[in-house]
């Protein structure tokens, strides 16, 4: 079976500041991905970045990376240069074979002024 | 486009009312899904349909049922819903892949209101 876990329920990060969100996960599949989703207050959840768990090559889109360790089953989302939209609740997930996606408890980031 | 698009945004209902929740994409995905979500929880899934055929019920109650008209559409019919059912009800579409799981991409839900 597959598990994921966010350690940190809440966080906080001032305005233009840099901030990392943990995630750690568990499967028995050899072919998976792994994803960062963010949802917004009472908005759309919207698909932040992912990962494919072959690629060694660390994921980045814009301000948002990922630091993927394999071994380690880490999955952690650092959020660069943090503005007042980034508040959101954050969900890290993995999909292998079945079309299912594994959630974590979520993450409830706010971007301080 | 990644555009998935859910009616109605909010629904109000009795416990002896039928409604339906309507979901569409036309970005050619054939796996579309049904989620539900309550405030600061990860969305937890109902049912997930593939090439139009319901793939994996995740034990829901009778009392949702869900429709796939045609590879852009996903209904969720609902009947005899009680209070607790209130809650974020999130439809989304993906690709679909025999190896691992593609990314989904998420309508903006229809929130339910179970009176």
């Amino acid at each position: 079976a597959q598990t994921v876990t966010q350690s940190q329920p809440e966080m906080s990060v001032q305005e233009a500041e840099t901030v990392t969100l943990s995630c750690t996960y568990d499967t028995s599949e050899n072919n998976y991905y792994l994803f960062w989703y963010k949802q917004p207050p009472s908005r759309q959840m919207i698909l932040v970045i992912r990962q494919e768990a072959y690629k060694q090559q660390n994921a980045t889109e814009n301000r948002f990376s990922v630091n993927f360790q394999k071994a380690a089953k880490s999955f952690s989302l650092k959020i660069s240069d943090s503005q007042l939209g980034d508040t959101a609740m954050y969900f890290c997930a993995s999909g292998g074979a079945t079309n299912k996606l594994i959630f974590g408890t979520g993450t409830l980031l706010a971007v301080q002024p | 486009d990644t555009e998935v698009t859910q009616t109605p945004k909010h629904l109000v209902m009795g416990m002896t009312n039928k409604k339906s929740l309507k979901c569409e994409q036309h970005m050619g995905h054939r796996a579309m899904y049904w989620y539900k979500q309550k405030a600061k929880k990860p969305p937890e899934l109902m049912f997930v349909y593939s090439y139009e055929k319901l793939s994996i019920n995740e034990s829901v109650p009778s009392r949702f049922s869900p429709e796939c008209p045609n590879s852009s559409l996903l209904n969720l019919h609902l009947h005899a819903l009680q209070p607790e059912d209130s809650a974020l009800y999130l439809c989304a579409s993906s690709r679909t892949s025999g190896t691992a799981q593609v990314a989904q991409y998420f309508g903006p839900g229809t929130r339910l209101l179970v009176l």
